[in-house]
């Protein structure tokens, strides 16, 4: 059982469209996290959740738009894409906020056209 | 805030090895240190960890001491082999609500 899985893991699509990545942890946390990895691997947050509050809003265009209906679910909805847009997102979660201990899912990597 | 600075990648090394991979931190107030390492295609997993200074953090044969006076957590390991091929990084936290700031990460590459 995977303890936190993003689906869809790829996703190709056109500038301008709106895409949902999913995420999902069985591990019992109260935080979770959306991360983007660019090009060369740099990791920079754009949001955080404790406990389906939100707490964390980096500077993130506000076509990124976060939802957690529970606590085990954190989505990331990303209205009018554009090609700067491409990248690897990465949902994490971990048990509290500022442990450093976090628990990363595979990735999703989206490509903008 | 918090800020880390790594090694520029890709570092490349023969199997068998020893490996050293230097990080840097600057932050407030004393914060645990991390290494994370992320392997082709999958995300980033704990490596190791280290809660105060001198403690030193170790798992699968990589080792890092908290060193609070230079304010460093250099990743070292005797023996690498082509497995550990990845890219690694550095990370404090940052005592806030986003757990983390990551270094820019080092890629490692391991020829047989």
């Amino acid at each position: 059982d995977t303890a936190v899985s993003q689906t869809p893991k790829y996703l190709v699509t056109q500038m301008g469209n709106d895409k949902s990545i999913k995420c999902e942890q069985n591990l019992g946390h109260d935080t979770m996290y959306w991360y983007k990895q660019d090009s060369k691997k740099f990791l920079k947050i754009m949001f955080s959740y404790n406990n389906k509050e939100l707490i964390i809003n980096e500077t993130v265009p506000n076509r990124f738009s976060p939802k957690s209906p529970d606590k085990a679910h954190l989505n990331l909805h990303i209205n009018s894409l554009e090609l700067g847009d491409s990248a690897v997102y990465f949902c994490a979660s971990s048990q509290g906020t500022g442990t450093g201990e976090l628990f990363f899912g595979e990735g999703s990597r989206l490509t903008v056209l | 805030g918090n800020s880390v600075t790594q090694m520029e990648g890709p570092v490349t090394l023969s199997e068998e090895a020893f490996l050293t991979i230097n990080c840097t931190y600057t932050a407030t107030g004393y914060p645990s240190l991390f290494w994370y390492v992320q392997y082709p295609g999958e995300g980033l997993q704990l490596l190791l960890k280290a809660t105060k200074a001198d403690d030193k953090g170790s798992n699968k044969g990589f080792e890092a001491t908290y060193r609070k006076e230079t304010t460093s957590f250099h990743l070292e390991k005797g023996s690498v082999q082509v497995s550990d091929s990845a890219v690694y990084f550095c990370a404090p936290t940052s005592g806030g609500a986003d757990g983390l700031t990551f270094g820019k990460g080092t890629h490692l590459i391991i020829q047989p």
